[in-house]
């Protein structure tokens, strides 16, 4: 069973850094590109980033409004991604899920983790 | 970018009706690059949909997904309680890459 569990957010003041880590397990999470996708409270979805399995490059992509702020990694012989976010922003205030991606779709979703950006 | 609109922006059907949702994408995307996803309250969203038409496992066949072009759909053929949620569509766009949701259906309850 594919299992995503999230970890790592918080309250934290505009302009600090957050680090998100996400436990994969019921997976070869080495092979399989990891997104992480948010949702401000009532709104909809976005897409943060996508980071490929290291056999299909191991690079990241990210949505323009994170670009340059926020970074994606993975550590395989741990089975965890992570997010590292700097310079935070309070329209950064949302639910952020780890997700595996396939087929060019979100396939499984963790629970999500909360990350507040307030003064 | 490719800009995704979803129609209506709420539903009020009875449970055991039909629901017809629909995806519209402001240029072509390819039909591999088209997903559907449920979001119930409170919890995370579940993939329904994917490469337009192709079912997630564990996905009951009331659910289903067509289109092509700029044009697509996700049909419940008989609404069940648990159906009513909000749904959303998404697509891969491969230059750069990008993957995009639309705003949400809401499918209540009439």
């Amino acid at each position: 069973e594919v299992q995503l569990v999230e970890s790592g957010g918080g309250l934290v003041k505009p302009g600090g850094s957050l680090r998100l880590s996400c436990a994969a397990s019921g997976f070869s999470f080495s092979n399989a590109w990891m997104s992480w996708v948010r949702q401000a409270p009532g709104k909809g979805l976005e897409w943060v980033g996508l980071i490929y399995s290291k056999t299909d490059s191991g690079t990241t992509d990210y949505a323009a409004p994170v670009k340059g702020r926020f970074t994606i990694s993975r550590d395989d012989s741990k089975n965890t991604l992570y997010l590292q976010m700097n310079s935070l922003k309070t329209e950064d205030s949302a639910v952020y899920y780890c997700i595996l991606t396939s087929w060019y779709a979100q396939a499984y979703w963790g629970q999500g983790t909360l990350v507040t950006v307030s003064s | 970018e490719i800009v995704l609109t979803q129609s209506p922006g709420t539903l009020s059907l009875s449970p055991g009706e039909r629901a017809t949702l629909s995806c519209r994408a402001s240029q072509s995307v390819s039909s591999t690059y088209l997903a559907w996803y449920q979001q119930k309250p409170g919890q995370a969203p579940r993939l329904l949909i994917y490469g337009a038409s192709s079912r997630a496992t564990g996905i009951p066949d009331r659910f289903s997904g067509s289109g092509s072009g700029t044009d697509f759909t996700l049909t419940i053929s008989r609404l069940e309680p648990e159906d009513f949620a909000v749904y959303y569509c998404q697509q891969y766009g491969s230059s750069p890459p990008t993957f995009t949701f639309g705003p949400g259906t809401k499918v209540d309850i009439k």
